[in-house]
């Protein structure tokens, strides 16, 4: 069974541009929540997806958006970047609700803003 | 209301001892409380987790003691091992919640 997978894994931006970052999640998994990684600062929880549907969002600007296919891949958006946002970016799936069982997350998104 | 706060942020214990992870919740309506594991370039993943019902779960070397009149849970490592250097996390949700994470512990264990 394959597992989460993000893409681009890598990736260098300038300040003022915008990103694009892509998952698919496990098949068969129908809620897809991402979470901005730094150090120090943890796993901060950015949206969740469940069914196509925004089910939860945390205290990010609204430079960061998302949204989820009916095939439940999703995609987060980061407008105008900054400096601050260089980040691993993590996508987690899940069956059901994501606080309710097991994540299975990816591998991440790193992102850097010069 | 949704802040999970875990500490210590770095432990190094040594190989054979017990490492020891504390968390606290204050969100009462919080009923799943897990640990992820993450190693360097690699994503969180799951290690063990447990429901407000009970107040122990032990999976081999890895128990989660739970107290639940003092929201707080945490995470014991018995006889840890040099390949259980990870920084750990731990988390709470609900269904109508998002899964909230602590900042992190990194542990180090020296042979």
């Amino acid at each position: 069974k394959a597992g989460v997978t993000q893409t681009p894994r890598y990736l260098i931006k300038t300040r003022g541009q915008q990103v694009t970052l892509s998952c698919s999640p496990i098949s068969g998994h129908r809620s897809v929540s991402w979470y901005q990684q730094t150090p120090g600062q943890g796993l901060q929880f950015l949206f969740e997806y469940f069914s196509e549907t925004q089910r939860n969002k945390g205290n990010f600007p609204g430079r960061f958006s998302g949204r989820q296919f009916s095939n439940s891949r999703s995609e987060m958006n980061v407008s105008t970047l900054e400096l601050g946002d260089s980040a691993l970016y993590l996508c987690a799936s899940s069956l059901g609700p994501a606080g309710t069982g097991e994540l299975f997350f990816g591998e991440g998104s790193r992102l850097t803003v010069l | 209301q949704q802040q999970v706060k875990q500490s210590p942020q770095s432990l190094i214990v040594q190989k054979g001892g017990i490492s020891i992870i504390n968390c606290a919740y204050e969100n009462t309506a919080f009923d799943y409380f897990p640990w992820y594991q993450q190693f360097p370039g690699k994503g969180p993943a799951l290690l063990i987790a447990i429901r407000p019902d009970v107040s122990e779960k032990k999976e081999g070397r890895f128990t989660i003691s739970f107290n639940k009149s003092a929201k707080q849970f945490s995470l014991h490592i018995m006889d840890s091992q040099p390949g259980d250097s990870a920084t750990y996390f731990c988390a709470a949700g609900a269904g109508s919640y998002q899964l909230t994470f602590g900042k992190g512990t990194k542990l180090s264990v020296i042979p």
